[in-house]
């Protein structure tokens, strides 16, 4: 079975833009959710998502938002990208929500 | 919220020996304890984990304990080998009532194993 995918790996983004990151679960998942890794806030949760509902929703700004789609796959947007947004972005996916959660090999977002 | 601290943040052993990674949590309704590998520029893989009516859980060189009356749990790693250098996170997860599980996550501990 294929893991986790997420595009772009990589992406660079001036102040102001936004930003649209994309995941494919495994398979037959139907849970995902984000995460934000940066060296001084470690991982932090963003949102995760089950049957196109958000379900659950991390301390992060309005500007940071998601969808998921009826095949599973989600997106997750950053509006007004600021220099702190820079991060790892990382997405998980799991066969139901409360499931172990099996991580892709995330984006990394540089904002200049 | 919950709230996860991780100790220690480094930590070095001698090939062979064995490493000890310590987690403690604040909400007692918490029941998913899984923990996490990192390697350098690669995605977090679960490597093992515990549900809160499990004391203990071990998957050949790597053991978990629980104790859910002082609120914390251990990842035990035995026989260390170099490629076990890596940075390893603790998580812990609410039960759902209704919505999504959400992982809180410890601040990671770089392990090195030294030849």
């Amino acid at each position: 079975k294929a893991g986790v995918t997420q595009t772009p790996r990589y992406l660079i983004k001036t102040r102001g833009q936004q930003v649209t990151l994309s995941c494919s679960p495994i398979s037959g998942h139907r849970s995902v959710s984000w995460y934000q890794q940066t060296p001084g806030q470690g991982l932090q949760f963003l949102f995760e998502y089950f049957s196109e509902t958000q379900r659950n929703k991390g301390n992060f700004p309005g500007r940071f938002s998601g969808r998921q789609f009826s095949n599973s796959r989600s997106e997750m947007n950053v509006s007004t990208l600021e220099l702190g947004d820079s991060a790892l972005y990382l997405c998980a996916s799991s066969l139901a929500m409360g499931d172990e959660q099996f991580f892709g090999p995330g984006t990394r977002l540089t904002v200049l | 919220g919950e709230n996860v601290e991780q100790h220690p943040s480094t930590l070095s052993v001698q090939e062979g020996d064995s490493a000890v990674i310590k987690c403690t949590y604040s909400d007692s309704a918490s029941n998913y304890f899984p923990w996490y590998k990192q390697e350098l520029g690669k995605r977090p893989q679960l490597i093992i984990d515990i549900r809160s009516n499990v004391g203990e859980k071990k998957d050949q060189r790597i053991a978990v304990t629980l104790n859910k009356t002082a609120k914390h749990f251990s990842l035990h790693i035995t026989e260390t080998q170099p490629e076990d250098s890596a940075v390893y996170f603790c998580a812990a997860s609410n039960p759902p009532s209704g919505s999504a599980r959400q992982l809180t996550f410890g601040s990671g501990t770089q392990l090195t194993v030294l030849p």
